[in-house]
């Protein structure tokens, strides 16, 4: 079955430890990308990749790193996590270099909170 | 300052309307896209149109590029399309996505 898979779903931490939201797609896409959705602000883009070793900042980068080593895997770390990064996350995935090629498919989501 | 803007931000339809949901833009693109969000959080892509129309099943998504702007249309509505309605545009000045704020749609048996 064609999906995005993101672990954990359900994240509770402290503020400062480190974390790492995996997500992984099985349909050979080339394009990968975090968004966080906020209540009022709706979907932003934090970083996205458009190839493996190829990173690029989204709209909201700040706290947030990423690599892409693999084509399939597309990490999101937060190094010091803090509250204001509390927020339901989603990776997403589509085909070719460009996304205008395809349509994005969405993992089921991370939701974390930081205390 | 929001480069995509829809309207309404929630709307409410008897079973059986057509409903439209709009969607503007400020930004030079190179595709929209229409996603839809379930109760439960999961997302999933309806559309993504660079120019015309494109139809669904009972969902019709038009763009007009001169007037930056997009609808979404439900046919013959029905309880399990209440969902959150979201637009997204592809800056053409490269390959990061912006998003509205969403369309809370509730249809009523």
């Amino acid at each position: 079955e064609a999906q995005v898979t993101q672990n954990p779903r359900y994240l509770i931490t402290v503020t400062g430890k480190k974390l790492t939201v995996t997500c992984s797609q099985n349909m050979n896409h080339e394009y990968m990308s975090w968004y966080r959705q906020d209540p009022g602000l709706g979907l932003r883009q934090i970083y996205y990749s458009m190839n493996v070793e190829v990173t690029d900042k989204g709209d909201v980068p700040e706290g947030y790193k990423v690599s892409r080593k693999e084509k399939r895997n597309f990490p999101l770390i937060l190094e010091s996590p803090s509250p204001n990064q509390t927020s339901l996350y989603f990776c997403a995935s589509s085909f070719g270099a460009y996304t205008t090629t395809g349509a994005q498919y969405f993992g089921p989501g991370t939701r974390l909170l930081v205390l | 300052k929001n480069e995509v803007e829809q309207s309404p931000q929630n709307l409410t339809a008897q079973e059986g309307e057509f409903i439209t949901i709009n969607c503007s833009y400020s930004v030079g693109i190179s595709a929209l896209h229409w996603l839809q969000q379930h109760p439960g959080g999961g997302i999933v892509s309806l559309f993504m149109l660079s120019s015309g129309k494109k139809k669904h099943g009972r969902l019709i998504a038009t763009i007009n590029i001169q007037e930056k702007h997009s609808s979404l249309h439900i046919t013959a509505s029905h309880p399990r399309d209440s969902a959150v309605y979201i637009c997204a545009v592809t800056l053409n000045t490269g390959n990061q996505f912006y998003f509205g704020t969403g369309t809370s749609l509730t249809v009523i048996p």
